[in-house]
């Protein structure tokens, strides 16, 4: 995805309810895609990765979907906790080279006590 | 070690001056990456290291100079840079291609 606009899309959800963070990526031939979660103040924290040959993966409490006909990546938590609070990242492979990681523009996650 | 360590953690510099931001991991990664992320925005890419070797320049002005000086360390260095690039300056490794890049915790660098 592109990065857009100055402000970022919240979503916001209750303490023990599951959170689905939406992701629309451009490269139809890209490979790899990964989520990132980022706290104020510090760097991208891996969260869970899927390759093209898969359209599920599960971690512990987020799931990450992958569906390539519509391009459209998606974040699972289960339960969410106040600690989930933070802003999420899509990446997807880049265009010209697979070094390349290409960020979407970010979804914060607020989480209600 | 899955750490991915940059300092400083702040630099405050003047357009004249010239900085480095050093950054160092420890986990046999052969990639490693410079991100620039402005407030609010995503991380994008700036220099992309492979083997100690420079793979990857996005097009950066000349007044970030980076240097990779082995595998285990990258330094990014500032001359004569504008208060627009005040940003927060990310580094990061990976194993290699298309495998999750761990990031360190950036350098908040102010341009006055």
């Amino acid at each position: 995805g592109e990065s857009v606009g100055l402000h970022l899309p919240t979503l916001s959800v209750q303490e023990g309810d599951n959170s689905i963070i939406n992701c629309a990526y451009s490269n139809s031939a890209s490979d790899y895609f990964i989520w990132y979660k980022q706290e104020s103040g510090k760097g991208p924290q891996f969260i869970i990765d899927i390759r093209s040959n898969m359209d599920k993966r599960q971690g512990q409490r987020v799931t990450v979907l992958l569906n390539k006909t519509v391009k459209h990546l998606s974040l699972q938590i289960a339960a969410t906790q106040p600690g989930d609070s933070a802003v999420y990242f899509c990446a997807e492979e880049g265009m010209d080279s697979s070094y390349k990681l290409i960020f979407g523009s970010g979804t914060r996650l607020l989480v209600r006590p | 070690d899955t750490e991915v360590t940059q300092t400083p953690k702040h630099l405050v510099m003047g357009m004249t001056n010239k900085k480095s931001l050093k950054c160092e991991q420890h986990m046999g990664h052969r990639a490693m990456y410079w991100y620039k992320q402005k407030a609010k925005k995503p991380p994008e890419l700036m220099f992309v290291y492979s083997y100690e070797k420079l793979s990857i320049n996005e097009s950066v002005p000349s007044r970030f100079s980076p240097e990779c000086p082995n595998s285990s360390l990258l330094n990014l260095h500032l001359h004569a840079l504008q208060p627009e690039d005040s940003a927060l300056y990310l580094c990061a490794s990976s194993q290699g291609q298309n495998e999750k890049l761990f990031f360190g915790s950036g350098t908040q660098l102010s341009v006055l």
